[in-house]
């Protein structure tokens, strides 16, 4: 199975801050990485698909990077809408695995 | 609209059993890999089970296998999931999530709203 670990579990941020967010696959994914956001007590939403393509209606200010292992979500100028939890998740190949997720909470 | 409406939770025994389902609208369900994830109260999320598009073929985590059945009725456009030998560690939120394509390869875009499965006696 291929694992995914995200860092940091979580972070604290004020808003206008450039937040980066970091996924890191055991093996090689080449580009078959999804980010979602959560909030509290809602269902995930797609961000990211493809590594770096963005979701429609999500604000450009979301933007994903990275191909192989190494996996960055940056939010560039966080709002107050953007506090959640974030998770990464490989679709290479079943199962399908998430990273543990990370928490953005406000300064 | 594209949506997915789950329904079927609840409180369950340990050792029981129980079926989740999940209502399509928007788009038909055999066109697009489907999943089911969960999450574990104060937990991340976790994949439990998905079945793929024109083809059926279905995929199940090693935590569920044997006990967990994913299926879908074509004319109700609905995805199932059929909970046997239910544990404690079972006990979730479950979610339903519409892939991007047919084979599970483009990752989720639409997920329903979800529906708590509670495991205990």
């Amino acid at each position: 199975d291929i694992q995914m670990t995200q860092s940091p579990s979580s972070l604290s941020a004020s808003v206008g801050d450039r937040v980066t967010i970091t996924c890191r696959a055991s093996q090689g994914i080449s580009s078959w990485l999804a980010w979602y956001q959560q909030k509290p007590e809602k269902a995930p939403k797609s961000l990211i698909y493809a590594a770096s393509s963005l979701q429609s209606g999500v604000p450009s200010r979301f933007s994903g990077s990275g191909s192989g292992t190494d996996f960055t979500l940056t939010i560039s100028s966080l709002q107050p809408e953007d506090f959640a939890t974030y998770y990464c998740q490989q679709y290479k190949s079943y199962p399908l695995t998430f990273g543990g997720g990370t928490k953005v909470e406000i300064k | 609209e594209v949506q997915l409406l789950e329904s079927g939770g609840g409180l369950v025994q340990p050792g029981g059993s129980l079926r989740l389902s999940c209502a399509a609208s928007g788009f038909t369900v055999s066109n697009y890999a489907m999943n089911w994830v969960r999450q574990a109260p104060g937990k991340g999320l976790e994949w439990v089970s998905g079945m793929s598009g024109s083809g059926g073929r279905t995929y199940d985590a090693d935590s569920v296998k044997g006990r967990f059945i994913i299926s879908r009725d074509n004319s109700k456009n609905t995805l199932y999931l059929q909970m046997n030998s239910l544990r404690a560690e079972d006990t979730a939120v479950y979610y339903c999530a519409k892939d991007r394509s047919a084979t599970g390869s483009s990752g989720m875009d639409v997920w329903g709203q979800g529906t708590t499965v509670t495991v205990s006696s």
